[in-house]
């Protein structure tokens, strides 16, 4: 079965502080893994996305994850956490082996403390 | 440019009546997706629309569920005789490019609140 893990519903983390939020999965084939932010009160926004090649991909916002293939890992990643980073973020998979789904995880909840 | 948009923004509605939700992609984009997102849930795929091609309706729960879309743009995604478990935020995503690899915009959502 395709899935996506986000073993952790909530990471609280002091501004300034390097965060991390994790991800792993589980698919057939080559995975394609995405994430995405979600505001308050707002839709889901595009973050970054790994396709191929380099395991460090950076995105929006000063956001990087890096793929690991041994351990089926896409953490989501940034050196110095802001306030405004406070928000749900989602990790999303896809393999096109499995047809044409997306598959999320139910989502972290990321605080920024001041 | 203008993003994805989905209207209503909220709806309630008395368990056994129909309700039909809209999403406008954004032009041009050939992908549409619709999924459902529940209180402390990840988002559940509901239906993928390509181009042309015959949609996967693979992810609709049940058979009171079913959406189209016309002229390769506007969707609509009804749900009959809702029940109390159909209250979720229902979200739409447009996107073009390579099947798999493309960025999905989403819209803001639509609120149902089934009483």
């Amino acid at each position: 079965a395709q899935s996506v893990a986000q073993p952790e519903d909530q990471v609280n983390v002091a501004e300034g502080n390097p965060l991390t939020v994790k991800c792993t999965y589980s698919v057939s084939g080559n995975p394609y893994l995405f994430w995405y932010v979600q505001y308050p009160n707002r839709g889901l926004q595009f973050l970054l996305k790994y396709i191929t090649g380099d395991n460090l991909v950076k995105g929006s916002y000063g956001f990087e994850a890096e793929f690991n293939k041994s351990q089926t890992s896409f953490h989501l990643k940034k050196p110095s956490a802001l306030v405004s980073d406070s928000a749900l973020y989602f990790c999303a998979v896809r393999a096109l082996l499995t047809g044409n789904q997306f598959y999320f995880g139910t989502g972290t909840s990321l605080t920024v403390i001041p | 440019g203008a993003g994805v948009s989905q209207s209503p923004s909220n709806k309630v509605t008395e368990k056994g009546k129909d309700v039909e939700l809209r999403c406008d992609p954004i032009s041009g984009h050939t992908a549409l997706y619709w999924y459902r997102q529940s209180l402390g849930q990840g988002l559940e795929f509901l239906i993928y629309f390509q181009g042309n091609s015959a949609p996967d309706k693979s992810g609709l729960p049940s058979d009171r569920f079913s959406a189209e879309r016309t002229g390769g743009s506007v969707s609509t995604l009804t749900i009959q005789r809702t029940q109390q478990e159909d209250s979720a935020v229902y979200l739409c995503a447009s996107s073009w490019g390579l099947a798999g690899q493309e960025t999905q915009y989403f819209g803001p959502g639509t609120r149902l609140l089934v009483l």
